[in-house]
């Protein structure tokens, strides 16, 4: 079946990029999202990219997409102390249900 | 709009009772469906729906019960609750057909069986 594998754990320093990197082996994946999710809370969909794009940019995220080698990143630049959760990428083959990887937890130091 | 809702936040449980988590959207979004989120995991699908009377199985549906008989409604039964069963429960909906549409998330329902 579909898999989606995310690093667990990222420290960055506030005012530093932060880069969270995933992959996923299903080749039909259409689109692919990024969710946020703060403790105690929901998911809050951050960003997502068709599967014909290589880059999506939007204010402080940068989203790569390398469909050859089935590799999704996202970069949050300027990374703030309330950027602090942890951060899921999906994806979708336009099932309309998501494979969600496992998540990495951002911790940003002051 | 009030989005996507989920009743109860908490629940308590003892092995082999029985409940329904309720969730309702109001957005008409014809695509509902329900998660489960385990510590240090990422949420797997347990049910779907894609649209009134039409339901299918997910990653994980045994020991719940799914039913769709309005657009906005999509309650979610453990039939005999488990230990295994605690959990986090999320239910989400978006519109259909097509793809990439973003999915809205409930605020979550967390279980715990006893």
């Amino acid at each position: 079946g579909e898999d989606v594998e995310q690093s667990l754990f990222l420290s960055v320093r506030e005012g530093d990029s932060s880069v969270i990197n995933c992959t996923y082996t299903d080749s039909s994946s259409t689109y692919l999202y990024w969710y946020k999710q703060e403790p105690g809370a929901g998911l809050q969909l951050l960003t997502y990219i068709f599967s014909n794009m290589d880059m999506k940019q939007d204010q402080r995220l940068t989203v790569l997409l390398n469909k050859k080698d089935k590799h999704l990143s996202l970069r949050i630049a300027d990374t703030q102390t309330g950027d602090s959760a942890i951060y899921f990428c999906a994806e979708t083959a336009g099932r309309r249900a998501l494979t969600f990887g496992s998540g990495t937890r951002l911790q940003v130091q002051p | 709009n009030a989005g996507v809702t989920q009743t109860p936040k908490f629940q308590v449980l003892k092995t082999g009772q029985s409940m329904t988590l309720q969730c309702a959207q109001d957005m008409n979004h014809e695509y509902m469906s329900w998660y489960r989120q385990d510590p240090g995991m990422g949420l797997r699908l347990i049910h779907y729906s894609v649209g009134a009377g039409i339901t299918d199985q997910g990653e994980v549906p045994n020991g719940y019960n799914v039913s769709r008989s309005t657009t906005e409604d999509f309650p979610l039964r453990l039939l005999s609750a488990a230990p295994s069963q605690t959990s986090v429960y999320f239910c989400a909906s978006s519109y259909g057909p097509s793809g990439g549409a973003e999915q809205f998330f409930g605020p979550g329902t967390r279980l715990t069986v006893l």
